[in-house]
């Protein structure tokens, strides 16, 4: 079963808004990761945070981590028309724990568009 | 940069046909995973390894099989294809150890099963 749910599914915005994206998840985690998709492609990482961990930063991305909630939400400030993408959330998921390659589970993604 | 490749971006096999993807990672890592993606369902785990000669089951293994004889390359093999098993397959690595480190992704082979 998905351990992450994004939200919304699909968002639509103008050049130079900021994007906001929401996770949501089940069972405790020892970090969470956010992945971009271009079309077509394989996915790119973005920014891992920590349990322990409450906001990160990376240039114009924040992510900010609700261990109490299981939510995580991914901001994009002043977004550009290449930040066209779906982007994923990914736990790690203990069922997958096998001599020490931990497997992540993946949420099904928000596809965002930038309007130019 | 690390780099995961996968020997083909799209395929088309028959039903019924032996389909071998393979996947190299030039990064020494010790971990390796392959996914498939379908829409709606986001991405789902086959199988990952853990080191040469290694492996298990993800969340989906019915139907596929893996091999790894090297620490660079993960195959997966549909023994006998599908039109279900159409979708698109993403292999990945990364160091061993933790989750925290960040899996890095080959580009995706898209398969078409008819």
């Amino acid at each position: 079963s998905q351990q992450g749910e994004e939200d919304p599914q699909a968002l639509s915005i103008q050049e130079g808004e900021n994007a906001t994206m929401n996770c949501s998840y089940k069972t405790s985690i020892n970090n969470l990761q956010w992945y971009r998709q271009n079309s077509g492609r394989g996915l790119v990482h973005l920014i891992l945070i920590r349990s322990n961990e409450r906001e990160k930063h990376s240039g114009r991305l924040r992510v900010t981590l609700d261990t109490s909630k299981k939510s995580s939400s991914l901001l994009i400030t002043a977004s550009r028309a290449a930040d066209t993408a779906s982007y994923f959330c990914a736990t790690d998921a203990n069922m997958y724990s096998g001599g020490g390659a931990d497997g992540l589970t993946f949420g099904k993604g928000t596809h965002l568009i930038i309007q130019p | 940069d690390v780099k995961v490749t996968q020997s083909s971006r799209y395929l088309v096999k028959r039903t019924g046909e032996k389909v071998f993807l393979e996947c190299v990672q030039d990064m020494d890592h010790e971990n390796m995973f392959w996914y498939r993606q379908d829409p709606g369902l986001g991405l789902r785990l086959i199988y990952f390894s853990y080191d040469v000669k290694m492996k298990e089951k993800g969340d989906i293994p019915e139907g596929y099989s893996v091999s790894r004889e090297k620490k660079e390359r993960f195959s997966l093999i549909l023994e006998s294809a599908s039109t279900n098993q159409t979708s698109m397959y993403l292999c990945a690595s990364k160091i061993a150890g933790a989750t925290a480190y960040e899996q890095y992704f080959g580009p995706g082979t898209r398969l078409t099963v008819t």
